[in-house]
């Protein structure tokens, strides 16, 4: 079955430079939701997508956007990277009728020096 | 503001034994799942609780859930080493948003 797709999975960047994840949903699935974890804590919500409009945010820095595009596919842009910004950050996807669960992506690992 | 607690934070158990991990949450919630996470890795469903009294088992792992007490548990019969990873329990965010609040995890060892 087909999951969800994230890229890159390894990123390396120097602090104030800027990153764009890419987030490719299971087929079908409506909602496009993404989360940050940092090492050895559990994920935090950053923001989510229904239907490519943005239906809830969390606790997203000013210098992240995101945005969900026609094809449902979607991405998160970094700017201004800081120390503090070294995660994994997950993207998951889920088609909106009770019960669904949210899949996992593999993550990207964001390394910022 | 939604509270996700769980206990033991880490476990330790040797393989054959049973225990119990608790997720306890602080406001009414639809939906309650489970997740596995291998270091490293992504996170794997597990389980989705819906309604009270639910309860599902996949293998020596069973969950269930009781809503009036706020409360689920995801047991493990007779662990064996592969069960070794970090458990998270997950709550959906208050006000019909779909969120999930996590909590901190539980990071189980089994040991031969």
């Amino acid at each position: 079955a087909a999951g969800v797709i994230q890229s890159p999975r390894h990123l390396i960047k120097e602090k104030r430079e800027t990153a764009t994840l890419k987030c490719y949903p299971i087929p079908r699935h409506d909602t496009v939701y993404w989360y940050q974890q940092g090492p050895g804590q559990d994920p935090q919500f950053l923001i989510s997508f229904y239907e490519k409009m943005q239906s809830d945010k969390g606790s997203i820095p000013d210098r992240f956007s995101a945005q969900q595009f026609s094809d449902y596919h979607s991405e998160l842009n970094m700017s201004s990277l800081e120390l503090g910004d070294s995660a994994l950050y997950f993207c998951a996807s889920t088609l909106r009728t009770v019960g669904e669960t949210q899949y996992f992506g593999p993550g990207t690992r964001l390394l910022v020096l | 503001e939604l509270k996700v607690e769980q206990n033991p934070l880490f476990l330790s158990m040797q393989e054959g034994k049973n225990y119990t991990i608790y997720c306890n949450y602080s406001t009414t919630s639809d939906r309650l799942y489970w997740y596995r996470q291998d270091p490293g890795k992504s996170l794997e469903s597990l389980f989705v609780l819906l309604s009270n009294g639910a309860v599902k088992q996949e293998g020596r792992l069973m969950a269930s859930l009781d809503t009036k007490a706020r409360l689920s548990t995801l047991h493990i019969t007779a662990a064996v080493h592969d069960l070794s990873a970090t458990y998270f329990c997950a709550v959906d965010g208050q006000g019909g948003s779909e969120k999930l609040v996590f909590g901190k995890g539980t990071k189980l060892t089994v040991n031969p």
